[in-house]
């Protein structure tokens, strides 16, 4: 059974830095489009970051240069490093699997995990 | 990275029609293709309901129905059901593997 579980959230000042990991059961990470997408609170969805199975990053304008994916292969994880971060980046993240088949489509999510920018 | 357009909000009664738009869809590339919709309940992951414009995965009811005219990709629910009261998104490719999420709808079943 795929499962996600993300782990890392909190409450965090401005201007601070944040990892947020993303654990997978069920398939193997590397061999998959990972992403994450969050979610301000009242807010709709906004793609923030994703990783091909080759190790390509893709980055939203709007975390371009402080976010950055990654994933350790081992330990079958995704992270999502998150600096100089501002309350903009309040919200709950979200790491989501494309569909292993190929089509583009988000097909398996974890619950969350909520982060607070916050003084 | 333009937006995706949709209305804020979409009532029925139950067992009728309603129809929640998205505008802003790519006229070429991969995003002209690659549209997906996600159902999202509160406290809950969001799950998707439609992919490749009108294509349903495995176990979602043929009560859902997408199609695209132009730049506008649109998610049809008929027979609405209590349990369809929830938020809709769509999201397209944005190129490469880039992607671009709608503001979202919020379905009230009346």
């Amino acid at each position: 059974e795929v499962q996600l579980v993300e782990t890392g959230g909190g409450l965090i000042q401005p201007g601070g830095s944040l990892r947020l990991s993303c654990a997978a059961s069920g398939f193997t990470v590397s061999s998959d489009y990972m992403t994450w997408v969050r979610q301000a609170p009242g807010k709709g969805l906004e793609w923030v970051s994703g990783i091909y199975r080759g190790g390509s990053t893709y980055y939203a304008d709007s975390v371009k240069g402080r976010f950055t994916v990654s994933r350790d292969n081992s330990k079958n994880t995704l992270f999502l490093q998150m600096n100089s971060l501002t309350a903009e980046d309040t919200a709950v993240y979200y790491c989501a699997r494309l569909d292993s088949s190929g089509y583009y489509y988000f097909d398996y999510w974890g619950q969350g995990t909520l982060v607070t920018v916050s003084s | 990275q333009s937006a995706l357009t949709q209305p804020r909000s979409v009532s029925g009664s139950p067992g009728q029609s309603v129809t929640i738009s998205c505008t802003g869809i790519s006229s070429d590339g991969s995003g002209y293709k690659y549209v997906s919709w996600y159902q999202e309940h509160p406290g809950k992951a969001p799950k998707v309901m439609i992919y490749d414009v009108s294509k349903r995965p495995s176990g979602v009811p043929d009560r859902f129905s997408g199609s695209k005219s132009g730049n506008t990709a649109s998610l049809t629910i008929s027979g609405l059901q209590a349990e369809d009261e929830a938020d809709y998104y769509c999201c397209s490719n944005a190129g490469s593997y880039t992607f671009l999420f709608g503001g979202g709808t919020k379905l009230t079943v009346l």
